[in-house]
């Protein structure tokens, strides 16, 4: 069962839209979740979450958590052709023997012209 | 600052042959993490070293696998008797502890024929 879901898995939007790109996750021992940004190989780092209902804001780019219900969100405004990514949500959270990351499959975003 | 550097970048082999892939995290964090990620998939947990050790290990799929970090510092990932499952990129990322966020390196695309 997949710990981390991402929706949409994919979406097509033209330049100058919002898209609003979501997460949950099930997880015991919750300690993080993180949000990057993937075009060719490596993953950049956008967010870092770990506190609820504080928005994290990086010009067009933001992102909030909600632990209660156990989900993420993060927003694009005045999208651009240069935010066309895949967008990686992952949780780190302790126990279950796993240090590391566990990530969803992430959202296929293409903005086009 | 220099980021994390992974090599070869591509690397092709034949089923059964051994490879080695190498990371370079960024100076000064103590841990390092490495993942797998496949066509249309998030990047998965391998293993995780805090300084030389392995402190975690549990998500390397079997005992083909194994890593080493003899110095603290840069890490090598291992495959004996590489099989065609094996493809997919490898990616390194490092962190400046335990819990904090991960910087990615560019991946290995490993190719077994």
């Amino acid at each position: 069962e997949d710990k981390v879901v991402q929706s949409p898995l994919s979406l097509v939007v033209h330049e100058g839209d919002t898209v609003t790109l979501n997460c949950s996750y099930e997880v015991t021992n919750f300690r993080s979740l993180l949000w990057y940004k993937q075009e060719k190989k490596a993953p950049t780092f956008l967010f870092m979450l770990t506190s609820s209902g504080i928005e994290k804001k990086s010009g067009r780019l933001s992102s909030i958590l909600d632990k209660k219900e156990l989900f993420s969100i993060l927003n694009i405004t005045a999208t651009q052709t240069g935010d066309s990514a895949v967008y990686l949500c992952a949780v780190l959270y302790s126990g279950g023997g796993a240090d590391g990351l566990t990530f969803g499959k992430g959202t296929h975003l293409i903005i086009q012209p | 600052g220099a980021g994390v550097s992974q090599t070869p970048s591509n690397k092709v082999t034949e089923k059964g042959k051994y490879v080695e892939l190498r990371c370079d995290p960024i100076s000064g964090h103590t841990a390092l993490y490495w993942y797998r990620q496949s066509l249309g998939q998030g990047p998965e947990f391998l293993i995780y070293f805090q300084g030389t050790g392995a402190a975690d290990d549990s998500g390397l799929p079997n005992d083909r696998f194994f890593a080493v970090r003899p110095e603290g510092s840069v890490s090598t990932l291992k495959i004996q008797r590489t099989e065609r499952g094996d493809s997919a990129v490898y990616l390194c990322a490092s962190s400046l502890d335990r819990g904090e966020t991960q910087y990615f390196g560019p991946g290995t695309r490993l190719l077994v024929l």
